[in-house]
């Protein structure tokens, strides 16, 4: 089945530094990708839309200069948390929709990348 | 506008059944279904498409009402492994962005 690659699985970083999260679709080629943060307890919420060779779409209320995100192959779409704060410190979980299936809209997750910003 | 469910929590004796519910202030285009285990991603269960229909996985199964814009996951004889927080996905248009559903965090005791 699909896979989906999500690197780090964890990271610890200091108040102002930037963090860069990837995500790779590994057995498929993914023309749409969606990065979502989720806090403890809570629903998952989609920040941005990643497409392939254009700009992400972002979501209500997330700032595009603070998240940036890259898609620039079929397979990669990085996020990156820039000037990282504690409020930063989330769950950022990417997904994928398979080129090829993608008429049933299934999304294929990464296992999460957990963010803690001291 | 993200889907409300209902119940918020519920906790079940192993081998009982539960209804957890999902409701949408927008027509609906799909209805995903997923359980997320605690520090894990989401693991995919059904997807169900408008038309009304009805889909079953082993003992867990789901019906989508369009009219009602509504969804819900029926888990029959509940095993241990079934706990975990249950989230509905639904699509309303071709962008094909899931939103997510507020959540249904589910026990299964002995």
């Amino acid at each position: 089945g699909a896979v989906v690659s999500q690197h780090p699985s964890w990271v610890i970083c200091k108040s102002g530094t930037s963090v860069k999260i990837e995500c790779r679709s590994l057995d498929f080629q993914a023309t749409t990708m969606f990065w979502y943060r989720q806090f403890p307890k809570q629903s998952l919420m989609l920040m941005a839309t990643s497409n392939e060779g254009s700009k992400a779409t972002y979501e209500q209320g997330v700032e595009k200069d603070k998240f940036l995100i890259n898609h620039a192959s079929l397979t990669l779409s990085t996020l990156t948390v820039t000037s990282a704060h504690p409020e930063d410190s989330s769950f950022y979980i990417c997904s994928a929709r398979d080129r090829v299936y993608s008429g049933a809209n299934v999304l294929t997750f990464g296992a999460g990348s957990r963010l803690t910003v001291l | 506008q993200q889907p409300v469910q209902s119940p918020q929590a519920v906790i079940l004796r192993e081998g009982e059944d539960a209804v957890i519910n999902c409701s949408s202030s927008k027509a609906l285009y799909s209805v995903h279904w997923y359980r997320q285990k605690h520090g894990e991603a989401p693991v995919f269960l059904m997807i169900l498409l408008k038309g009304g229909e009805q889909k079953g996985h082993e003992k867990i199964s789901a019906s989508f009402n369009e009219k009602k814009q509504q969804s819900s996951l029926y888990l029959t004889a509940s095993q241990l492994s079934y706990s975990g927080t249950y989230f509905c996905g639904t699509v309303t248009g071709t962008a094909s962005k899931l939103t997510f559903g507020t959540g249904t965090r589910l026990q299964v005791t002995l």
